[in-house]
């Protein structure tokens, strides 16, 4: 079974300082989607990024990077030039590949809760 | 353009008593996603419909939960009798998924919080 691991309850970041989130996963499957979403305060989960498997190249959004090791099922997200703002519970999730799958797995991770210290 | 809409926000009752949240997804989105998400965790998938259908509702309590999309639009999620382990936040999320294979974006509702007394 499919399995996220999100080994940091808690962390905390000095404003403007770079922080990176650690994500863990197992699976048997060779293709799979992996995102982070964030879940500020008594607001709203949003997509933050998203890793297609078969993609070699790590994403990027904005401030927001993946260092995506397959081999090592390893999905960690750097915050580059934190902001207060970015205070939030980050989660990560697996999700098994689209298309006609009618039983998917998706997978969420208990998240890390990322304080912004200005 | 509104987003996912999810009512009530809030709600209190007590153990054996039935209770209904709702959710109305982003238009033209066809995916609509249950989530039950326990405090300090992350969500848990409950049930998903591609439009009418239920095409994955293996992690839905069966006994006491039960859900409906008839039209492919909007949905309820109902549980009957409520149990104190019950006591969670209710996310509903949709995206249009379409034949390419490749999933669309999750956009969530703000929940439902549920306290059973």
């Amino acid at each position: 079974a499919q399995t996220v691991t999100q080994s940091q309850p808690e962390m905390s970041v000095q404003e403007a300082e770079t922080v990176t989130l650690s994500c863990t996963y197992d699976t048997s499957e060779s293709d799979y989607y992996l995102f982070w979403y964030k879940q500020p305060p008594s607001r709203q989960m949003i997509l933050v990024i998203r890793q297609e498997a078969y993609k070699q190249q790590n994403a990027t959004e904005n401030r927001f990077s993946v260092n995506f090791q397959k081999a090592a099922k390893s999905f960690s997200l750097k915050i580059s030039d934190s902001q207060l703002g970015d205070a939030a519970m980050y989660f990560c999730a697996y999700r098994s590949p689209g298309g006609l799958v009618k039983n998917d797995k998706i997978i969420f991770g208990k998240g890390t809760r990322l304080h912004i210290l200005p | 353009e509104a987003g996912v809409v999810q009512s009530p926000r809030y709600k209190i009752i007590e153990k054996k008593q039935p209770v209904a949240f709702w959710c109305n997804p982003i238009s033209g989105h066809n995916t609509l996603y249950w989530y039950r998400q326990n405090l300090g965790q992350g969500p848990e998938l409950l049930i998903r419909y591609e439009n009418e259908e239920a095409v994955d509702d293996s992690q839905l309590p069966k006994d006491r939960f039960s859900a409906e999309r008839l039209k492919g639009v909007d949905s309820t999620l109902k549980i009957q009798p409520a149990e104190l382990g019950d006591s969670a936040v209710y996310l509903c999320a949709s995206s249009f998924d379409g034949t390419s294979g490749v999933w669309g974006e999750q956009y969530f509702g703000p929940g439902t919080r549920l306290t059973v007394t």
